[in-house]
């Protein structure tokens, strides 16, 4: 089953303690990216990976790491996390590069950092 | 610079009545527009996207939307709303594709017995 797979569903942290969600897709899709979702703020991507070894910042980076070695993975990494990183965060991935491909997203990610 | 507005963060309906959600952007240039469904517990599905052509545009689930230009909205509509229809929709518009989207702040959509 095609899919994009994020885990953990739910982690609660302490402030600066390092973190790393996982978000992993089986369609070989190139381009994965990462969002947060607040309330009233809708969703706001984070980074995102154009293929391996090539990502940039979305509209809201700042306090956030990403890596793609592999096609299939694209971890988020919080190196200090702060409560105004308490958010739900999506993963997505899309075949290719275009307006004809649609983003398939992951379950979500609930985070909550005190 | 582009930007989406969802009038109306909640919206209530009776099952079987029209469902009509609203959206319209700001674009410098003609944008491509999408509309994306999020189940409770659940990432976000595409419902339909307006790239070129026909302005009619037809979705899952019995959805469509119109592409508008003249008045800069995308609304969303359904002629019978069913139980199964209550979810949160996010608008979206991007200048280049599908993964360049910039999403509205959300419209949770509630469906009443």
């Amino acid at each position: 089953e095609a899919q994009v797979t994020q885990n953990p569903r739910y982690l609660i942290t302490v402030t600066g303690k390092k973190l790393t969600v996982t978000c992993s897709q089986n369609m070989n899709h190139e381009y994965m990216s990462w969002y947060r979702q607040d309330p009233g703020l809708g969703l706001r991507q984070i980074y995102y990976s154009m293929n391996v070894e090539v990502t940039d910042k979305g509209d809201v980076p700042e306090g956030y790491k990403v890596s793609r070695k592999e096609k299939r993975n694209f971890p988020l990494i919080l190196e200090s996390p702060s409560p105004n990183q308490t958010s739900l965060y999506f993963c997505a991935s899309s075949l290719l590069v275009g307006l004809n491909e649609k983003l398939f997203f992951g379950s979500g990610t609930q985070l909550s950092v005190l | 610079a582009q930007s989406v507005t969802q009038l109306g963060s909640h919206v209530s309906v009776s099952e079987g009545a029209l469902v009509l959600l609203r959206c319209n952007y700001s674009s410098s240039v003609p944008p491509y527009l999408f509309w994306y469904v999020q189940y409770p517990n659940q990432g976000l599905q595409l419902l339909l996207k307006y790239t070129t052509g026909a302005t009619l545009v037809k979705g899952i689930n019995g959805f469509e939307a119109e592409f508008k230009k003249s008045e800069t909205s995308f609304h969303l509509t359904k002629p019978s709303a069913h139980m199964s229809d209550a979810a949160e929709y996010f608008c979206a518009v991007s200048l280049t594709g599908a993964n360049n989207l910039f999403f509205g702040t959300g419209t949770r959509l509630t469906v009443i017995p």
